[in-house]
């Protein structure tokens, strides 16, 4: 079993639908949570980044984390054609590998389709 | 601008060759780290550092080695003893606990 579980897709949504992603986790340690942008072809661009359990809101982007289930979600309101990309979750315990050794889930590939 | 430099974007290896990977950044982060990018595999830690003239292994350090002789830089030598070397290659960096930024990847392919 892996240590991140995130369901690769792809999911496909029409434009201005909420997108809801997730990733499940097995480490309890985990208590840095992100979610990565990554378009084809490009590097990982960080989009939410939040520590322990909560809400975070950044515009059409809330990240949730419930630490008691070990299940964090990216929810995208209104979605866009430009949100068409693959979506990483990434974790560290804030310990391991000098404190920032990041532990990846495998990405879910969205399309929002017009 | 601030950011992470990878160069090339395209390398080719032939059978028995080293080829050398650049990251470069100039965001003043003192730790870097390159990662392997398979499909359905995610993202999979090869080297980091954290600090000039030092670096640790991380998940799948076999076959690849790196240096750290500058802040700036962290290239990643894909040796002959990596058997499976074609993926997409992700260097990232960080400045403490906060969040790793990433270049735009040098995707290895072998000849």
């Amino acid at each position: 079993q892996k240590e991140v579980e995130q369901d690769p897709g792809p999911l496909s949504v029409p434009e201005g639908a909420i997108v809801s992603l997730n990733c499940t986790y097995s480490n309890s340690a985990f208590q840095y949570f992100m979610w990565y942008r990554q378009y084809s072809r490009k590097g990982p661009e960080l989009l939410m980044y939040t520590y322990s359990s909560g809400n975070k809101e950044d515009g059409r982007f809330t990240a949730q984390v419930d630490k008691s289930s070990k299940y964090i979600s990216l929810f995208i309101r209104d979605s866009q054609p430009s949100d068409s990309a693959t979506y990483l979750c990434a974790m560290s315990d804030g310990l391991t590998g000098g404190g920032n050794k990041l532990t990846f889930g495998t990405g879910t590939q969205l399309k929002v389709e017009l | 601008d601030g950011g992470i430099t990878q160069s090339p974007k395209y390398l080719f290896r032939k059978e028995g060759q080293n080829v050398t990977l650049s990251c470069e950044q100039n965001l003043n982060h003192d730790a870097m780290y390159w990662y392997r990018q398979d499909p359905g595999q995610g993202l999979r830690l090869i080297y980091y550092s954290q600090i000039v003239n030092d670096f640790q292994k991380g998940d799948i350090a076999e076959g690849y080695s790196v240096s750290r002789e500058k802040k700036e830089s962290f290239p990643l030598t894909v040796t002959s003893a990596q058997k499976n070397p074609t993926a997409f290659y992700l260097c990232a960096s960080s400045f403490g606990f906060q969040p790793q930024h990433f270049g735009d990847g040098t995707r290895l392919s072998i000849l």
